[in-house]
């Protein structure tokens, strides 16, 4: 059974930047996309964009275009998505999410980490 | 960009009934690419359904998904007290987007 674990909750200044990790266990990580999404506070849930470790592709979505990194460490089964420039408006709780479809990327997702807590605020 | 409407925003039921929730596809999607999610307060969503119609591992088979083209509905047949939360309906194979979301709540 796929575990994925996030980082802890962060609190960061509008402007800067935050990184946040996950964690994957229970099968082969780079064979599989891991995505990010998120959900501010009482709203609905935000693709963000992903990342297949295998081939390293990465799919931004067009409203973080620019200020999004999404990366993959295959020696430590980990994804990190790192988002720049941040406002306000992207405190919120971040998800990363797998499914089980080998190296396919634009899918649903099965399996979700606990989420992350970023919250932006000077 | 696929834009997915979902309705109600809110629906009231009680344990025993079924509930429909519908979700509206601004253009037709390929190949049924449409998920279901049920999220509970401060969990992940959990996958119901996806290819418009096949259940995900360990769902009840309460929790039934139809539709195809624009129209796409999640029906719960009788409602248990553990159903009521918020359903997302997911496009993909494309750009992934989500639906607003629809509160299913206690009458």
């Amino acid at each position: 059974q796929v575990q994925l674990v996030q980082s802890g909750a962060e609190v960061k200044k509008p402007g800067s930047s935050v990184k946040v990790s996950c964690k994957a266990s229970g099968d082969t990580f780079r064979n599989y996309a891991i995505n990010w999404v998120r959900q501010a506070p009482g709203q609905g849930l935000e693709w963000m964009g992903g990342i297949i470790p295998i081939f390293g592709t990465t799919n931004y979505a067009p409203d973080f275009q620019g200020r999004i990194t999404i990366t993959a460490d295959d020696f430590t089964t980990t994804a990190y998505m790192e988002l720049s420039s941040l406002k306000s408006e992207d405190t919120a709780v971040y998800f990363c999410a797998r499914n089980s479809l080998p190296a396919a990327m634009l899918v649903y997702f099965e399996n979700w980490g606990q989420g992350t807590l970023v919250t932006v605020s000077s | 960009e696929i834009v997915l409407t979902q309705s109600p925003a809110t629906l009231s039921l009680s344990p025993g009934e079924r509930a429909t929730l519908s979700c509206g596809a601004s253009q037709s999607v390929r190949s049924s690419y449409l998920a279901w999610y049920q999220q509970k307060p401060g969990l992940a969503p959990r996958l119901l359904i996806f290819d418009a119609s096949t259940r995900a591992t360990g769902i009840p088979d309460r929790f039934s998904g139809s539709g195809s083209g624009t129209d796409f509905t999640l029906t719960i047949s009788r409602l248990e007290p553990e159903d009521f939360a918020v359903y997302y309906c997911q496009h993909y194979g494309s750009l992934i987007t989500f639906g607003q979301g629809t509160r299913l709540e206690i009458k």
